[in-house]
């Protein structure tokens, strides 16, 4: 069974920074598109960032130059590097697999972990 | 990036009700095009992939059509399980962009 389980959300104020988790069992995250979606409060969904398999990564404008996704293979982890935040970076953050051989669906989600950047 | 564009942004239904949610895409997408259904405080779960096929264990009142830059979800006959936020996302080119999701309101 494949699961994906984030932590590391919080309360911290602007100009601070976090890194996320996304624990990974039953999947292989360096043999995956794995992303970051996110979902602010009352919001739609908002795709983040995503990391290749063969390592190349991709951003949204919106988080180009602060954020940096990465991957422990050793711990089977995926990672969400957030700095300079942003009250419009409030969200709960998703991470997600994208099935390369199946037009790239996203078949499995976390559970989400929420960010708040409020002084 | 690929704008998606659905609509309606919210409808009151009622159980029994068909609904349809169409979505729009910028510019041709071929068949990469998803749907998932959300409800609160829930990640969103898949619903239909390549724009037609329906994924395991989703009820098959549940369908989707649609190539190019145009595409439907149908949903046959509404039951209580379905009011939810509806999203397509294509997949067809990064950033794999949603379009802004419709909610399904009971009437």
């Amino acid at each position: 069974e494949v699961q994906l389980v984030e932590s590391g959300g919080g309360l911290i104020q602007p100009g601070g920074s976090l890194r996320l988790s996304c624990a990974a069992s039953g999947l292989t995250v360096s043999s995956n598109y794995m992303s970051w979606v996110r979902q602010a409060p009352g919001e739609g969904l908002e795709w983040v960032s995503v990391l290749y398999r063969n390592g190349n990564t991709y951003y949204a404008d919106s988080v180009k130059g602060r954020f940096t996704i990465s991957r422990d293979n050793s711990k089977n982890t995926l990672y969400l590097q957030m700095n300079s935040l942003r009250a419009e970076d409030t969200a709960v953050y998703y991470c997600a697999r994208s099935n390369s051989e199946n037009y790239y669906v996203v078949d499995y989600w976390g559970q989400g972990t929420l960010v708040t950047v409020s002084s | 990036d690929i704008q998606m564009t659905q609509s309606p942004s919210s409808l009151s239904t009622s159980v029994g009700d068909r609904v349809t949610i169409t979505c729009r895409a910028s510019q041709s997408i071929s068949y990469y095009l998803n749907w998932y259904q959300q409800k609160p405080g829930k990640a969103p779960k898949l619903l239909i992939y390549a724009a037609s096929s329906l994924q395991s264990g989703v009820p098959s009142r549940f369908s989707g059509s649609g190539s190019g830059t145009d595409f439907t979800l149908t949903i046959s006959s509404l039951q209580p399980e379905d009011f939810a936020t509806y999203y397509c996302q294509q997949s067809y080119s990064t950033p794999h962009t949603f379009g802004q999701g419709t909610k399904l309101e009971i009437k």
